[in-house]
Order: structure tokens, then C-alpha cells, then sequence
């Protein structure tokens, strides 16, 4: 059974800083990945998708890298902002097909200004 | 639409009671997802749909619930006899192929009382 896990829980830092988000999964047979963020009282916005043959994917200020064989993904965000400040899950596929997501529980992260 | 659409907002049932939780995915897209979001940040995965055929029903409750994607009509999730655990934010999803980019709507807060 896949199990994804996310750490740290919740990360405080202060405006302008990088920082990096961290998750991992016990399976590596994954077909993708997929960082989202998520507002408060709100709905999922799509960050980045790797597909498992890539080793990361890049949007603006965010990177995210992926290492299969080690069964570990990371969230940079560089320059952090305040309009950063969500929660942040990460998701693996592990098939093609209608697949569904398998969630980690989230990293809740606040940039201070 | 341009995105995916959910209503109502929210729902209050007393324990017992049926609710019905409606979807229109992005048009043109053709996997449709349900999930569930209790505790926070635990994301369950009910059922995935791809067209109006079922793909993958293992987190479906099947004895309460009950979920329909009919041609020309939005996607559906029906809880007969509701409980005080169904209590929850439920999310649809949907994606334009086969383990693409899940693209989520604004969920459903179910509250059962």
C-alpha cells in the first residue's frame, strides 16, 4: 500500500527566505507526481506535475525535483512571499488509467512579513 | 466551463438524512474523481469515473454511497443514511487524460448533524 509522508508539518519563515518542502513515498512504482497548494476554506490549486520519467519540473519562483529510485520529492519555493503562506500537499499516481491520488497529509507553511 | 464546478457550497443534514453532491467537471474532460477531505488535510479517494463508466470504485462506502456520470448531466455522489463521520469537505475532480493533471473544484462542506 503506498503511504506518502510530508515533513515538516508546519514551517514558519520569515519573507524573502528560500525554503524546501519535503515528501516521500514507500512505493516507487509511481507513474507521476503532483504538488498542490491549498487556501484555507478552499480547493486545490495544481502547482507542478513530474511524470515519473523526469527529474523535476520548474514554474516561476517553484522547482520541484523528483528521485524515484529514492521515493522522495521536494518543493523549492525561492523568495518566499506572504501570498505563499497555504498549505502544501504533494500526490503520487501510481498507474496509468483514471488513477487515483494518494495524499500526504500536508505541509502547513506561513512566510511572516 | 473552465473549471470544475461543485454545488452546493455547503449541505447540513441530521444523521439519517440523504444528501446529494453535484459536479461538472472542465468540459472536455473525461476522468472524473471524487475525494474526500476529513481531519484537515486527510484526503480519501471515493470512486473515478471515465466517461459515465466507473474505473476505480475500492474507497466507496458502497452500502450509503452511490456516485453517477451521465452523459449531459453533472457527475453526482449520493450518501443514503447519512452519518456523524460523513461529516466532511468533498472534492471533485477532473483531467483531460489518463493520469494528467487532476484539476479540482471548490468542494462540498457536508455537515451532518
Amino acid at each position: 500500500k503506498q503511504e506518502v509522508t510530508q515533513i515538516p508539518a508546519a514551517l514558519s519563515v520569515p519573507e524573502g527566505e528560500n525554503l524546501v518542502l519535503n515528501c516521500s513515498f514507500t512505493d516507487s512504482a509511481i507513474y507521476n507526481l503532483q504538488w498542490f497548494r491549498q487556501d484555507p476554506g478552499k480547493g486545490l490549486t495544481s502547482l507542478l506535475l513530474i511524470q515519473s520519467s523526469q527529474r523535476e519540473q520548474t514554474s516561476g519562483r517553484l522547482n520541484a525535483s523528483l528521485d524515484k529510485s529514492s521515493g522522495r520529492s521536494t518543493l523549492y519555493i525561492a523568495a518566499s512571499q506572504p501570498g505563499d503562506s497555504a498549505t502544501y500537499l504533494c500526490a503520487v499516481v501510481r498507474g496509468q488509467g483514471a488513477q487515483k491520488l494518494v495524499f500526504g497529509q500536508g505541509t502547513r507553511l506561513t512566510i511572516n512579513p | 466551463g473552465e473549471e470544475v464546478a461543485q454545488t452546493p457550497k455547503h449541505l447540513v443534514r441530521g444523521e439519517g438524512q440523504k444528501a446529494k453532491l453535484y459536479c461538472a467537471p472542465i468540459k472536455g474532460h473525461s476522468y472524473v474523481f471524487w475525494y474526500q477531505q476529513v481531519l484537515k488535510n486527510e484526503f480519501k479517494f471515493l470512486i473515478s469515473f471515465q466517461n459515465e463508466n466507473v474505473f476505480d470504485e475500492t474507497g466507496m462506502p458502497k452500502e450509503r454511497f452511490s456516485a453517477k456520470c451521465l452523459p449531459n448531466s453533472p457527475c453526482s455522489l449520493e450518501i443514503q443514511a447519512t452519518k456523524l463521520e460523513d461529516s466532511a469537505v468533498y472534492f471533485c475532480a477532473s483531467s483531460p487524460h489518463p493520469a494528467d493533471t487532476q484539476y479540482f473544484g471548490p468542494g462540498t462542506r457536508l455537515t451532518v448533524l
